[in-house]
């Protein structure tokens, strides 16, 4: 079946510090792969996305590439602000004929301390 | 239009009473989700909707949830004999449609505590 697997927090960094939030998957077929934002109180909101192998998705100065050679989507930040606590979850899924649900990791709390 | 929306936003039950949580799609969208975000088991699928009808009820933890979706829009998610390993935060999301790289997009979800 489908997992991904991300690194588990919380992860606590100074404010402009580099980022890195870890996450590898299994799947079968060729994934999509997503990073979703929980700020806290809010519901998930998409960051990036990447649909095939060597994309690159960005948003909001966060980027993640596709590598299909190491099953990972790793996400990147290279100044974390205080506005960036939240919980980040990586996710994919692999198109069917009945659906496209998504398979979540466990979830990465970051905090961004002045 | 307006984004995904849920109701009731949190909700405190007894044990033993049955629930229901309401999810209101973004106008148009033909694919609707429901999952579950709980503490021991992080975020996992419940039921995947295509127009009014359920291709994928493989999420559904046991025969106490079900699901329906009307006029292709609204759908309500019941839980029967409600237990505590029920409470959990109840997400809805919808897309525009099945096939391609459609975006999943999440309302704030429904907070369910049974106590």
């Amino acid at each position: 079946g489908n997992s991904v697997t991300q690194m588990e927090g919380p992860v606590t960094l100074s404010e402009e510090a580099f980022l890195t939030i870890n996450c590898t998957y299994t799947a079968t077929g060729y994934p999509s792969l997503f990073w979703y934002v929980q700020y806290p109180g809010e519901g998930l909101q998409l960051l990036l996305k990447a649909t095939k192998a060597d994309d690159k998705g960005s948003n909001k100065g966060f980027e993640a590439t596709y590598r299909k050679e190491t099953t990972s989507f790793h996400l990147e930040k290279g100044s974390v602000q205080v506005s960036d606590s939240a919980v980040y979850f990586c996710a994919l899924y692999v198109l069917t004929g009945g659906g496209n649900k998504l398979t979540f990791g466990t979830g990465t709390q970051l905090k961004v301390e002045l | 239009g307006a984004g995904v929306s849920q109701s009731p936003s949190n909700k405190v039950t007894e044990k033993g009473k049955d629930v229901e949580l309401r999810c209101d799609p973004i106008s148009g969208h033909t694919a609707l989700y429901w999952y579950r975000q709980s503490l021991g088991q992080g975020l996992e699928f419940l039921i995947y909707f295509q127009g009014n009808s359920a291709p994928d009820k493989s999420g559904l933890p046991s025969d106490r949830f079900s699901a329906e979706r009307t006029g292709g829009s609204v759908s309500t998610l019941t839980i029967q004999r409600t237990q505590q390993e029920d409470s959990a935060v109840y997400l809805c999301a919808s897309s525009s449609n099945l096939q391609g790289r459609s975006i999943q997009y999440f309302g704030a979800g429904t907070r369910l505590s049974v106590l």
